[in-house]
């Protein structure tokens, strides 16, 4: 069974506070992804990974950066949460080369920013 | 105009309904189409997923794509209480390329 964990189910952070935001998944997949999901406007995707240490933009990366040192863990960062990043945070991975690739997400982590 | 337009409803429909779940997109360029069905505090599961144009059947499930109109379908029939839950399409250009999701859609299957 493919799993995809996150570090934390609920975060509560103060406006200005570097917030991380950690992802693993145990399949050995290439691919990684993170999304936020927010009411009436659906999943958007904020960054995502080929592979170690590369990262590409997706189409929200304002206010966040990633990074990935190993293949299996993938973070988010926001630098400076604000209270527009409160939102519910998800991470996906899939595998890479095949001609369909299913994405596999978390079980998402719920950002509050006061 | 969004990439991809999904009605967000709510739908609430009764036990043994059939259900009609549909999207819109604009990029002609889309090749892959999926449908993922969420549950309530947790993460999207995809359900289906169709390449092109044409139907798909698993089960009490049948996609559908009409890439002439731009439009794709989720089919339910015989709907059950354990169906409720938001349903997204998802599209991309090739079967590993980042997805384009719609807003999702609130199913709630009444007994």
């Amino acid at each position: 069974d493919v799993k995809v964990t996150q570090s934390s189910r609920y975060l509560v952070k103060r406006t200005g506070e570097k917030v991380f935001l950690e992802c693993v998944q145990d399949m050995d997949h290439e691919n990684m992804f993170w999304y936020r999901q927010d009411p009436g406007l659906g999943l958007r995707l904020i960054y995502f990974s080929y592979d170690v240490k590369m990262k590409e933009k997706g189409d929200i990366p304002e206010g966040y950066s990633v990074s990935r040192e190993k293949k299996e863990r993938f973070s988010l960062i926001l630098e400076s949460a604000s209270t527009n990043q409160t939102s519910m945070y998800l991470c996906a991975s899939s595998f890479e080369g095949r001609e369909f690739d299913e994405q596999y997400f978390g079980p998402g982590t719920r950002l509050t920013v006061t | 105009q969004k990439e991809v337009e999904q009605d967000p409803g709510p739908l609430s429909v009764p036990e043994g309904a059939i259900v009609s779940l549909n999207c819109t997109y604009s990029n002609s360029a889309f090749q892959y189409f999926m449908w993922y069905r969420q549950y309530s505090r947790k993460g999207p599961e995809l359900l289906m997923y169709t390449y092109s144009s044409g139907n798909k059947e698993d089960g009490r499930f049948t996609a559908q794509v009409d890439k002439s109109s731009k439009y794709i379908s989720l089919f339910i029939r015989d709907s059950q209480p354990s169906d409720s839950a938001t349903y997204l399409c998802a599209m991309s250009v090739t079967g590993n390329t980042p997805l384009v999701f719609g807003k999702g859609t609130r199913l709630s299957v009444i007994a």
